[in-house]
């Protein structure tokens, strides 16, 4: 069965960090590009950073530009988000999302975690 | 950046109508365009990817179409356990941007 376990989130001081991870199984990690995806309480879905399956390809959204990076460990199954610089407005759940086909940079998402909750406030 | 524009941002009808929500890109995009449902509560999931493949296990009252920069997603014969937000979402590149979400009520 293919299932993604996000864990890491928590409460956290505006400019703190937090390091989301994301536990892959079920399937060939290597080869599917991943993404995190947020909702903030009572919003919509906003897409936040993807990666390649191996992880040369990196994209973050402009929200999150220069404070966010995407990362993976392909051995390890494990996709990562670090977070820098919170802010309050980052306060939400954070999916990561399983690419919809082998090999594509950039794609749909077939399967997402439960998500884990970051609460940005003092 | 593509965006995309989702209408109505909220509709209610009655069980057996037919649903129609429609999402236009801001640019042509193909037909990268994805629909998710969300549940109150629970994580997106996958209807419908390369903007009319019904995606697997999804029921077939669901169905996309469209292409280019106008697309629309379906409801046949809406049911009690299609209460939920749709969204969708472009994936030709990055930023893979998603609509501002279609909230489905029961009348």
């Amino acid at each position: 069965e293919v299932q993604l376990l996000e864990s890491g989130g928590g409460l956290v001081q505006p400019g703190g960090s937090l390091r989301l991870s994301c536990a892959a199984s079920g399937f060939t990690f290597r080869t599917y590009a991943m993404s995190w995806v947020r909702q903030a309480p009572g919003k919509g879905l906003e897409w936040v950073s993807a990666i390649s399956g191996s992880g040369g390809s990196t994209f973050h959204a402009d929200s999150v530009k220069g404070r966010f990076t995407i990362s993976r460990d392909n051995p390890k199954n494990t996709l990562y988000l670090q977070m820098n610089s919170l802010r309050a407005e980052d306060t939400a759940v954070y999916y990561c999302a399983k690419g919809l086909q082998q090999w594509l940079v950039v794609d749909g998402f077939d399967i997402w975690g439960q998500g884990t909750l970051v609460t940005v406030s003092s | 950046d593509i965006q995309m524009t989702q209408s109505p941002s909220s509709l209610s009808a009655s069980v057996g109508d037919r649903v129609t929500i429609t999402c236009r890109a801001s640019q042509g995009i193909g037909n990268y365009l994805a629909w998710y449902q969300q549940k109150p509560g629970k994580v997106p999931n996958l209807l419908i990817y390369a903007a009319s493949t019904l995606q697997s296990g999804v029921p077939s009252r669901f169905s996309g179409s469209g292409s280019g920069i106008d697309f629309t997603l379906t409801i046949s014969s809406l049911q009690p356990e299609d209460v939920a937000t749709y969204y969708c979402q472009v994936y030709n590149s990055a930023p893979q941007t998603f609509g501002g979400g279609t909230k489905v009520q029961i009348k």
